[in-house]
C-alpha cells in the first residue's frame, strides 16, 4: 500500500530564517506530486507540482520554492521566510490525471512564522 | 482559470440529511472531487463525479451537472463524527491534471 510522509509536524521559525519541508511517498513510482498551503479558514492553494525529477512548475509567485531530487521526495524550501509564510503545508501524490486520480495528502506541517 | 463557490458554513442536526452545493467555472473540465477535512488534519477523499449524475458511496453522494458548472454532495443519516470541512475541487485538463480548490463548507452537526 501507499503511504505519504511530511516532516516536521510542526515548526516555529522567526522572520528572515530559511525553511526545509520534506515529504516522501512509498509504495508507488513516477507519481504527481504537490504541495499546498491552506491559510486558517481557508482552501488549498496549490504552490507547487511535479509529473518527474527535475521537474517542477509554479502556481504563484512567492517566496518559496520546490525541488525533486528523486522520484518520490519532494522538498519545499525558503531563503528567508516571511510573516505571510505561516500556514498548513500539504504535500499530495496521485498517479496522474486520468479518470478518478484523487490526490492522497500527507499529515502536513503547521509553520508558524514570528 | 478557475473558480469554485461553497457556502461558509452550515449546521445541520444528526440523523438528518444535508446538501453541500458547489458552482464552479473552469477553462478545462477534467473531473470535480470532494474531500472530506477534519479541523487540524489533511483532507481525504470522499467523492468524485466526471460525467452528469448521481455517484452514491454509502451514506454519501455526490451529483454533477456539467453544464451547469454544479455539484453537490449529500449527507445522509448525519452522525456527530461528520461534523468537518467540506471542499470541493475541480481538475483541470492540462498536465499533471492539478486541481483547484473552494474555500470549503464548515459543516456543524448538532445533537
Amino acid at each position: 500500500s501507499q503511504t505519504i510522509h511530511q516532516w516536521p509536524a510542526t515548526l516555529v521559525q522567526p522572520v528572515g530564517s530559511p525553511l526545509s519541508l520534506e515529504c516522501t511517498v512509498e509504495g508507488t513510482s513516477n507519481p504527481n506530486l504537490y504541495w499546498y498551503r491552506q491559510a486558517a479558514g481557508r482552501g488549498l492553494q496549490l504552490l507547487f507540482y511535479s509529473v518527474g525529477i527535475g521537474q517542477i512548475s509554479s502556481e504563484v509567485p512567492q517566496n518559496l520554492s520546490a525541488s525533486r531530487p528523486q522520484d518520490r521526495q519532494f522538498i519545499l524550501s525558503s531563503k528567508k521566510l516571511l510573516l505571510s509564510d505561516s500556514g498548513f503545508y500539504l504535500c499530495a501524490w496521485s498517479t496522474g490525471s486520468g479518470e478518478g486520480n484523487e490526490q492522497f495528502f500527507g499529515p502536513g506541517t503547521r509553520l508558524t512564522v514570528l | 482559470g478557475q473558480n469554485i463557490d461553497q457556502p461558509t458554513e452550515m449546521t445541520a442536526t444528526e440523523g438528518a440529511i444535508v446538501q453541500i452545493n458547489c458552482t464552479y467555472q473552469t477553462s478545462g473540465f477534467n473531473g470535480l472531487f470532494w474531500y472530506q477535512q477534519h479541523a487540524g488534519e489533511a483532507p481525504t477523499f470522499l467523492s468524485y463525479n466526471v460525467l452528469d449524475g448521481l455517484e452514491e458511496k454509502g451514506r454519501f453522494s455526490s451529483f454533477l451537472s456539467r453544464s451547469k458548472g454544479y455539484s453537490y454532495l449529500l449527507l445522509k443519516e448525519l452522525q456527530m463524527k461528520d461534523s468537518a470541512s467540506y471542499l470541493c475541487a475541480v481538475r483541470s485538463n492540462t498536465n499533471a491534471g492539478k486541481s483547484t480548490f473552494g474555500d470549503g463548507t464548515t459543516l456543524t452537526v448538532k445533537p
